[in-house]
């Protein structure tokens, strides 16, 4: 699976949307993008995943760039509750073994 | 729907005794992984199973560590001859399908 690099720290005023860079240039065509987040204390979370188009679901949007050399999930309105270290996963799911390799991730922190 | 329950949540040993970890998945999820987890780091993937089959190990998996899955449902994590590298949070998960649900972990610490 192909790595990925996240800044270690990011800050977001709450009520207003944070943007989380993630970058994996050696990714192949048949890797999807995962991102899973940790809230303190707590195991990781589910946010989205995708393969080459823009997703969205009730948590999160997941934007993909044309080269899929990088993508950047969007919580669009933080909340304190969202300060967590988020995980960008590059993973070969066509198998059936879904095996996620964590980096160190994103802690981001909401300010009130 | 539960979610992934880990027993016990803290478990504080001294070097050289077995501690064993379980598991509970949600109920039909065919997929159970354990992984393990320390102060400032992501998560590390240990083991695998599909069912009661055990498809991966990771080598972090010392021979001091066995996991089992015997009827396909809850799952257990022994460590025998606890070192005080082994002090870490073990998380499990769980899946059906390519979303992955983790409890909250067992936080082991050896002295």
């Amino acid at each position: 699976d192909a790595k990925t690099t996240q800044p270690p720290s990011m800050d977001c005023a709450e009520g207003r949307a944070a943007n989380l860079p993630c970058n994996h240039s050696t990714i192949s065509g048949n890797e999807y993008v995962y991102w899973y987040r940790q809230i303190h204390s707590q195991g990781p979370q589910y946010i989205i995943h995708g393969l080459k188009n823009n997703e969205t679901n009730e948590m999160a949007s997941l934007i993909i760039t044309e080269d899929r050399k990088s993508s950047t999930l969007i919580l669009p309105h933080a909340t304190l509750r969202d300060t967590a270290v988020y995980y960008c996963i590059a993973l070969n799911s066509g198998g059936s073994n879904y095996k996620l390799t964590f980096g160190k991730g994103t802690l981001l922190t909401v300010n009130p | 729907d539960t979610g992934v329950s880990q027993n016990p949540r803290h478990k504080i040993t001294k070097r050289g005794q077995n501690v064993t970890f379980r598991c509970d998945p949600i109920s039909e999820h065919n997929r159970l992984y354990w992984y393990r987890q320390t102060l400032g780091q992501g998560p590390e993937f240990l083991t695998y199973f599909q069912n009661e089959a055990q498809l991966e190990k990771s080598r972090l998996l010392s021979d001091r560590f066995s996991a089992e899955r015997p009827k396909g449902s809850f799952s257990t994590l022994e460590i025998q001859r606890t070192e005080q590298g082994d002090s870490a949070m073990y998380l499990c998960a769980s899946s059906i399908g390519e979303k992955l649900f983790f409890g909250s972990g067992t936080q082991l610490s050896v002295l």
